[in-house]
């Protein structure tokens, strides 16, 4: 069952500009994740932000939570080439469930020179 | 250096045979996870693992099956009653409190041929 759902579904953009993601949620959660792929690789993990926390920083990563409309969002800042890959948001249930993770669709972002 | 390694990165099945995805960490955790991933979608969860000789199904596991007799092996075993094994498959591992993302291999890509 996929619990997240992410927009937009692509993303393509110049240096320098700011790439926002946004992931919507079905159910309560512990916390939500952000993951980047490059393409035919493994998943990075990014950022998490607890339910009880509305945003949260890391380098050029902005990333906000609003657990009353169950959705999260992801913010690049000033991106770069090298940014290019999938973005996938994650989130963790309320409750004991093993630790798993449930994933969304991803946003594929190019980021182009 | 403490990773999470995937072998091999490349595999093909013929139709009707079994075949054995390793994954091995050296993190010391003590969750770990398998994932399946089909072109342009997210994460679908096959089997999860929170401690030694214990394993759960997750959304998808029919066809497949697992072992945890160590804490830092967790195989995935693809049976010939999976109909559709052509994808990408991913381990992690986590530690069990839930503050905490996960560590992803770098995948191992299967194909029936």
């Amino acid at each position: 069952s996929q619990q997240g759902e992410e927009d937009p579904q692509a993303l393509s953009i110049q240096e320098g500009e700011n790439a926002t993601m946004n992931c919507s949620y079905k159910t309560s959660i512990n916390n939500l994740q952000w993951y980047r792929q490059n393409s035919g690789r493994g998943l990075v993990h990014l950022i998490l932000i607890r339910s009880n926390e509305r945003e949260k920083h890391s380098g050029r990563l902005r990333v906000t939570l609003d657990t009353s409309k169950k959705s999260s969002s992801l913010l690049i800042t000033a991106s770069r080439a090298a940014d290019t890959a999938s973005y996938f948001c994650a989130t963790a249930g309320l409750y004991n469930q093993g630790g798993k993770l449930i994933f969304g669709q991803g946003t594929e972002l190019s980021v182009k020179p | 250096d403490g990773g999470i390694t995937q072998s091999p990165k490349y595999l093909f099945r013929k139709e009707g045979q079994n075949v054995t995805l390793s994954c091995e960490q050296n993190l010391n955790h003590d969750a770990m996870y398998w994932y399946r991933q089909d072109p342009g979608q997210g994460l679908r969860l096959i089997y999860y693992s929170q401690i030694v000789n214990d394993f759960q199904k997750g959304d998808i596991a029919e066809g497949y099956s697992v072992s945890r007799e160590k804490k830092e092996s967790f195989p995935l075993t693809v049976t010939s009653a999976q109909k559709n094994p052509t994808a990408f498959y991913l381990c992690a591992s986590s530690i069990l409190d839930r503050g905490y993302g996960y560590t992803f291999g770098s995948g191992t890509r299967l194909t029936v041929v």
